[in-house]
């Protein structure tokens, strides 16, 4: 079967640094998203890797390793509007999403 | 002007009703999708239609019942409702579905509740 882990929830501190893993077990790759979905809101697009190493946007890196089949989402200078849940997400070979149940971040001051 | 829209955004109904969540988007793109995210928030997709075709149906009960009049939209609609039900439902777009590096830009949700 197909299985994206990740963990239930994470608490950091603001101005810390924080680091989201995921692993995949899928039926083929086309690459893997991360989202950010704030509470009662819809995702929104944080990043795409299909070839191993980091891809760094802004405070946001992400990181692939497809041999471990293994991605992290890094988090630099956490501010407190990054309280949300990070989803990462998997494509498939039939070209499907394959999502994980998201990981809770909570920020403190 | 928002990319993907939904109406409504809260459904509350009582079980056995048929209801349908209307879904919109204006960036031109060939691919929408419905999702639903249960308690536990693992999206599940439900459908997608690539040019007015339905190309993936993930094992959902015929109760749900796709209707796309063109490709900006796709609505859904679901007959008999029950309790399980219950959850948010998303819509997403993408330019097409096998050009990997497009993501999928998400509608609001619309978030039912059966009773």
């Amino acid at each position: 079967g197909q299985n994206i882990d990740q963990p239930t929830e994470m608490t950091a501190t603001e101005g810390a640094i924080v680091q989201i893993n995921c692993t995949y077990q899928t039926s083929g790759f086309n690459g893997l998203f991360w989202y950010q979905q704030h509470a009662g809101e819809a995702p929104t697009f944080l990043s795409y890797n299909v070839l191993d190493g980091l891809e760094e946007k802004g405070r946001f890196s992400s990181f692939l390793s497809r041999s471990k089949g293994y991605s992290y989402l890094l988090l630099k200078e956490l501010q407190m509007k990054d309280s949300a849940s990070y989803l990462c997400a998997v494509m498939d070979s039939n070209y499907q999403l394959i999502w994980g149940a998201g990981t809770k971040l909570i920020i403190k001051p | 002007d928002t990319a993907v829209s939904q109406t409504p955004k809260y459904l509350v109904t009582q079980m056995g009703n048929d209801k349908s969540i209307k879904c919109e988007q204006n960036l031109g793109h060939d691919t929408m999708y419905w999702y639903k995210q249960d308690s536990k928030k693992f999206l599940k997709i439900m459908f997608s239609y690539n040019n007015k075709e339905l190309i993936i149906n993930e094992t959902v009960p015929n109760r749900f019942s796709p209707k796309s009049p063109d490709k900006a939209h796709l609505n859904l609609h679901i007959n008999s409702l029950e309790l399980g039900d219950s959850a948010v439902y998303f819509c997403a777009s993408s330019q097409e579905l096998a050009r990997v590096t497009d993501t999928q830009y998400f509608g609001p949700g619309t978030r039912l509740t059966v009773l």
